[in-house]
């Protein structure tokens, strides 16, 4: 079974520049979770998906961050415009359930962003 | 929401000690409390969760042990090898979801 798959890896830009990462979740996973974790910190909650809608966007600064999975499938979250403090690794996971049951997150690799 | 506090930040055994990483939550809704396990460059893997029903639960080397009265539980790792040298999460969810920050383990040879 293929993994949570996300690109790109690594990302360096200038401050104020705008960046996109992508993630494909497992197959079948309802839900989708965007984490922020900065060094030497756990993992923090962007945002959830269950299918294509938002269930918890809380955490997620918007005006400068969003994110869509606009076919309940894959996933993009979008910085714009990119501050110093947005340097992490961005960790996208994914779960087989949903209404609210919780249980086993399947991560991938993350991308690491770098903002110079 | 829910706050997670983990403990120690670092822990340095020698190869078949034992290690104990602990953490306290403070959201009594949380019901579920994973251990993730996180090698360098990579994303976190769960390696043994409880629910809240289940005061202790075991799997090979590793355990996890749950007081829901003092909001505390605690990973256990037997026998350690270097192979388990790696940062521990743990989590609570009920509400909402949190992480600790994390325990660097190092296992010497």
């Amino acid at each position: 079974e293929a993994g949570v798959a996300q690109s790109p890896r690594y990302k360096i830009i200038e401050k104020r520049q705008s960046v996109a990462f992508w993630c494909n979740p497992i197959s079948g996973h309802a839900t989708l979770y965007w984490y922020q974790q900065i060094l030497g910190q756990g993992p923090k909650l962007l945002i959830q998906f269950q299918n294509n809608g938002v269930v918890d966007d809380s955490q997620l600064p918007k005006d400068r961050f969003s994110a869509e999975r606009l076919k309940g499938v894959d996933s993009t979250l979008k910085i714009q415009p990119a501050k110093l403090e947005d340097s992490a690794v961005y960790l996208c996971a994914s779960s087989p359930l949903s209404g609210g049951n919780t249980g086993e997150l399947f991560f991938g690799e993350g991308s690491r962003l770098t903002v110079l | 929401g829910e706050n997670v506090e983990q403990h120690p930040s670092t822990l340095s055994v020698q190869e078949g000690d034992s290690a104990v990483i602990k953490c306290t939550y403070s959201d009594s809704a949380s019901n579920y409390f994973p251990w993730y396990k996180q090698e360098l460059g990579k994303g976190p893997q769960l390696i043994i969760d409880i629910r809240s029903n289940v005061g202790e639960k075991k799997d090979q080397r590793i355990a996890v042990t749950l007081n829901k009265t003092a909001k505390h539980f605690s990973l256990h790792i037997t026998e350690t090898q270097p192979e388990d040298s790696a940062v521990y999460f743990c989590a609570a969810i009920g509400n909402d979801m949190r992480f600790g920050a994390g325990t660097r383990l190092t296992v010497k040879p």
